[in-house]
Order: C-alpha cells, then sequence, then structure tokens
C-alpha cells in the first residue's frame, strides 16, 4: 500500500523567510505523481505544486519548488520570500497512476510578521 | 479554469433528518469524483471514489447505506447523508478530475453539523 509521511507537524517562521516543508513516501509502482495542497484557514484545498515521477526536473511554481529525490522517496517543499498568506495546512499527497490519492498527515506552516 | 463547487457550505439540523451535498464540474467533465471527510486538525480521509455512470466504490469502514453516492453526470455528484445523527457531524469534501494522472481540484467544503 502506498503511504505518505510528514514529520514536522507544525513549523514557524518569519515573513521573508525561506521555510522546507518534508515529506517521504512508500510506493511499489514506477509510475506515479506526487502533489502538496495546501488549506488555509478558509479550509479551501488549493493546489500548490505537482511532479511527475519520471521527470527528473524539480518541479517550480513561483516563489514554490520542490526537492524530489525518487532514490530517497522524497518530496520536500520549499517556499522562498515567505509571505502573510502562505499561513495553512501543507499536504502532501501520492497518486498511483489513475489510482487514488493518499495525503500525508500535514503540517501547519505560520508565517509570523 | 477547474473549477469545483460544492453546495451547501454549511448545514445544521437535526438528528435523523438525511442531508444532500452537490458536488459539480463547472468547467470541465469530471470523469471521476471524490469524497473526503476531515476531522479538526486531521487529514483528509477518503470515503469513495465515484465515476461517472457506475456505482461508488468505497473505502474499508464506511457504510456505502449511509452515505450514499450519486454520479449520474460528467458534471455532477452528489453525497447523501442518510437519517443523519451526531457523530456524523464533520467536514466534508469533494473533488473532481478529468483525466488519471491530473491533479484533482477541490470544492470548498461543507460543514455538517448534527443537533
Amino acid at each position: 500500500a502506498q503511504t505518505v509521511t510528514q514529520s514536522q507537524p507544525e513549523m514557524s517562521v518569519q515573513e521573508a523567510e525561506t521555510v522546507t516543508l518534508s515529506c517521504t513516501y512508500d510506493t511499489s509502482e514506477s509510475n506515479y505523481y506526487l502533489f502538496w495542497y495546501k488549506q488555509p484557514p478558509s479550509r479551501q484545498m488549493i493546489l500548490v505544486i505537482r511532479q511527475e515521477a519520471y521527470k527528473q526536473q524539480n518541479a517550480t511554481e513561483n516563489r514554490f519548488s520542490v526537492n524530489f529525490q525518487k532514490a530517497a522517496k522524497s518530496f520536500s517543499l520549499k517556499i522562498s520570500d515567505s509571505q502573510l498568506g502562505d499561513t495553512a495546512m501543507y499536504f502532501c499527497a501520492a497518486a498511483q497512476g489513475a489510482q487514488k490519492l493518499v495525503f500525508g498527515q500535514g503540517t501547519r506552516l505560520t508565517i509570523n510578521p | 479554469g477547474a473549477v469545483v463547487s460544492q453546495h451547501p457550505s454549511r448545514v445544521i439540523c437535526k438528528s435523523g433528518t438525511s442531508v444532500k451535498i452537490e458536488c459539480r464540474s463547472l468547467d470541465f467533465q469530471a470523469t471521476t469524483m471524490f469524497w473526503y471527510r476531515q476531522f479538526p486538525k486531521q487529514s483528509l480521509m477518503l470515503m469513495a471514489t465515484s465515476n461517472e455512470g457506475s456505482k461508488a466504490t468505497y473505502e474499508q469502514g464506511v457504510e456505502k447505506d449511509k452515505f450514499l453516492i450519486n454520479h449520474a453526470s460528467l458534471t455532477l455528484s452528489t453525497l447523501t447523508v442518510t437519517s443523519a445523527h451526531p457523530e456524523d457531524s464533520s467536514f466534508y469534501i469533494c473533488s473532481a478530475r478529468d483525466n488519471p494522472g491530473q491533479p484533482q481540484h477541490f470544492g470548498d467544503g461543507t460543514r455538517l453539523s448534527i443537533l
């Protein structure tokens, strides 16, 4: 079975700092997809970034980038120049091919002014 | 693009009432929709996967007669909580995707409170 683990329940940084959220996963498949979702206090689930396992290049979306280490089954999210609006729960998730998403436990990130 | 609308956003009702929640994909065809339940300060728990025109696939431990799912069109899925009780109070979120491997796009969720 596929599992996703986020080992940091909470993190807190100052505005404008860079923060990295950790995620590890376990899968027996070669074809899978990895995602980071953000859930602010409004409880909307917002897609932050997506990585296809067969692509070696790390995905980047503006201030958000990932460090995808396939051999280590690691998929960390880096947020650069953090902003107050980045305060949210962040969920790492994995999907094997056409299968369902498996979510990690989440990391509560607080950006302090 | 990729907007998913979920309605209602908030429901308060008496024990024994059945409650229907709608999930619509507004600008794409959702071949697959998912229903999740989220307890406070916890991750999303998948309840069922719904493919258009076929029966939903429920996760282990989820009562299919309690949580009725219908996915009659490529843009609409409904979750009906039948004879709801206080223990069914929770935050329910739907998501939709068009093709396997594509991201799931989420609705805004429904906060259900059973008195």
